[in-house]
């Protein structure tokens, strides 16, 4: 069974802090990673992907990856209360079929 | 114009019933995708479909099945309602089965009484 693991949280962080959201896979030949941002009752919205080892960053935000050691990291920086939403990080897996697999998803508030 | 749209949105009916649900997009994409989330905001996949044909189908019971009938359109037909059925189920598409991002339609929540 091919696992995306992350902690449900709530990560709660003050407005203008550095928030960090992690996630493990199991699946040592997952390709391609995905941070998706879920507010409440609306449809996941894709944030960032990264496919090699190391850092992208985006504006705000910065995808971190370290296929050794088999996380994914999302660093949000100088959060903002609309940043608040659940971020699911997702794998997408080899085997032929090109399996994507969601990780529970990590509850972000970021207080004023 | 709306890039993934589902229908309907909201769905309430009983046990035991058959109901459908559709989906389609306008971004030209090849992909498809159906997925259940929980009450406890698990996403699952439970198939995609590439260019019509069925390509994930994973241990889903055979009271769902899903359609194609073009690239564009990918429907949800489910037979015998269950309690355990009531969740959101969202359709996504993406430019290609290999990594590239998806892109969700709003959603359809579905109550089973």
């Amino acid at each position: 069974q091919k696992e995306v693991e992350q902690n449900s949280g709530p990560l709660s962080v003050p407005e203008g802090a550095i928030a960090s959201l992690n996630c493990t896979y199991s699946d040592r030949g997952s390709q391609s990673f995905f941070w998706y941002r879920q507010y409440s009752g609306k449809s996941p919205e894709l944030i960032m992907f990264i496919y090699s080892n190391g850092d992208k960053e985006d504006g705000r935000f910065t995808a971190q990856l370290n296929k050794a050691s088999q996380y994914v990291s999302l660093l949000i920086r100088d959060s903002q209360p609309s940043d608040s939403a659940t971020y699911l990080c997702a794998v997408l897996t080899s085997g032929g079929s090109y399996i994507p697999t969601f990780g529970r998803g990590t509850s972000l508030i970021v207080h004023p | 114009d709306t890039a993934v749209s589902q229908t309907p949105k909201y769905l309430v009916t009983q046990m035991g019933n058959d109901k459908s649900i559709k989906c389609e997009q306008n971004l030209g994409h090849d992909t498809m995708y159906w997925y259940k989330q929980d009450s406890k905001k698990f996403l699952k996949i439970m198939f995609s479909y590439n260019n019509k044909e069925l390509i994930i189908n994973e241990t889903v019971p055979n009271r769902f099945s899903p359609k194609s009938p073009d690239k564009a359109h990918l429907n949800l037909h489910i037979n015998s309602l269950e309690l355990g059925d009531s969740a959101v189920y969202f359709c996504a598409s993406s430019w290609k089965v290999t990594g590239s991002e998806q892109f969700f339609g709003p959603g359809t929540r579905l109550t089973v009484l």
